[in-house]
């Protein structure tokens, strides 16, 4: 499985865009690119999911380029309730299909 | 439709005590998962089903814990006998395979004095 590499913390303030960056230089033709988000006492949750190029939902956008080594998630114009850990999974779901998690990355908004 | 339920959500138990985390997932998904969270770490694979057979055990410390899904269905994760560091959160999650999204319970919070 491809390991990731993440911020381990971002700082923002609301209002403003907020990208972060996941770097998974051993990538495999078949895996795709995934991000999680978890509050504290919960659960993670499923945010975005891409292979190439970028997807947009109504949470965030995923940009991956062409080499798909990086991947960055977007989150447009964040609030106070963004704030949260991030994680970036790279698998291929396939015979292996383990969601793998790293530490994340602990977003904190500020006012 | 109701998402993944675990319970209890808080346990506290003596050490050397056993302990049972239950899990229903959503229905119709053949995938489940059991996680162990410590402190501003990420979750931690502990055992994946596929429908009534576990997949992939290979991080369940086997000497202590236990794991089954019957008729493929809900899920009990069992420590036995619990130790101080078991403390944690244990999460489940579920999902229908392969790149489909994972659905996570709230998780149980497990507390060994």
């Amino acid at each position: 499985l491809a390991k990731t590499t993440q911020p381990i913390s971002m700082d923002s303030y609301e209002g403003q865009e907020v990208n972060i960056t996941c770097s998974h230089n051993n990538i495999a033709t078949n895996d795709y690119i995934t991000w999680y988000q978890q509050f504290p006492s919960q659960g993670p949750r499923f945010i975005i999911q891409g292979y190439k190029t970028k997807v947009t939902n109504e949470v965030a956008s995923l940009f991956i380029p062409a080499d798909r080594k990086s991947s960055t998630l977007s989150l447009p114009r964040v609030s106070l309730s963004d704030t949260a850990v991030y994680y970036c999974l790279v698998g291929d779901g396939g015979s292996q299909g383990n969601l793998i998690f790293g530490k994340g990355t602990k977003l904190s908004v500020k006012p | 439709e109701a998402g993944v339920v675990q319970s209890p959500r808080y346990k506290i138990i003596e050490k050397k005590q056993p302990v049972a985390f239950w899990c229903n997932p959503i229905s119709g998904h053949n995938t489940l998962y059991w996680y162990l969270q410590n402190l501003g770490q990420g979750p931690e694979l502990l055992i994946r089903y596929e429908n009534e057979e576990a997949v992939d055990d290979s991080q369940l410390p086997k000497d202590r814990f236990s794991a089954e899904r019957l008729k493929g269905v809900d899920s009990t994760l069992k420590i036995q006998p619990a130790e101080l560091g078991d403390s944690a959160v244990y999460l489940c999650a579920s999902s229908l395979g392969g790149q489909f999204e994972a659905f996570f319970g709230q998780g149980t919070r497990l507390t060994v004095v």
